[in-house]
């Protein structure tokens, strides 16, 4: 069992190129999300999915893209890199809490470090 | 709605000594609590949980969080930490129906020899 895998670790882009950080977890798990991470601001959410197909934006989706076509795989597209989006990105998936409550634990991948000149 | 506050950035400690990290919540229905640890240069891994039954939650690594509804709290404590407690600690809540949890912004745990 792999978990959550990231790729990858660690990209340098210039400004205006566009990029996609790959996700993907082999626990079957129906939710899966995108968070960046930048000092002082803890995690943010960018996007998340509730299922193949299912797509929702979450607190900053600005400049970024997500699809969701398997249950295992949840890429996030950065259209035009923008120094702003210099950041540390994780990825988490998670199943359905019991008795009608909210999501269960978090199952979160290594991260990929994004700098944008 | 669903958040989450942790009321301390930072917390400096020395090693053996006894700690505690607060985290306060708001929800209108019940909850599921959580806290994740982060180890530098690392992805966040599960620390402890509550979903229900009885409200001191043990978790690994020695911790344990009590749930106090009546105060919508979370508070994680070691009795003793070590240098290995180093880290980055956050606090989640998360609500019948909501998909995502809701991170507090973090408390990092530092502790001196």
């Amino acid at each position: 069992n792999a978990g959550v895998t990231q790729t990858p670790k660690f990209q340098v882009l210039k400004t205006g190129q566009s990029m996609t950080l790959q996700c993907a977890q082999d626990m079957n798990h129906e939710y899966m999300s995108w968070y960046r991470q930048d000092p002082g601001m803890g995690l943010r959410l960018i996007h998340y999915s509730v299922g193949a197909g299912i797509t929702d934006q979450g607190e900053v989706p600005n400049g970024y893209n997500v699809s969701r076509s398997t249950t295992e795989d949840f890429p996030l597209r950065l259209l035009s890199a923008a120094p702003s989006q210099t950041s540390v990105y994780f990825c988490a998936s998670s199943y359905r809490g019991g008795r009608g409550l909210g999501t269960d634990t978090q199952y979160f991948g290594p991260g990929t470090r994004l700098t944008v000149l | 709605a669903q958040s989450v506050t942790q009321l301390d950035s930072q917390v400096p400690v020395f090693e053996e000594a006894p700690v505690e990290l607060r985290c306060n919540y708001s929800s209108s229905v019940s909850v599921y609590l959580f806290w994740y640890v982060q180890y530098p240069n690392q992805g966040l891994q599960l620390l402890l949980k509550y979903l229900s039954g009885s409200t001191l939650v043990k978790g690994i690594n020695g911790f344990e969080a009590e749930f106090n509804k009546s105060q919508t709290s979370f508070h994680l404590r070691k009795p003793s930490v070590h240098i290995s407690d180093t880290a980055e600690y956050f606090c989640a809540v998360s609500s019948g129906g909501s998909y995502i949890p809701t991170f507090g912004r973090g408390t990092s745990l530092i502790v001196h020899p």
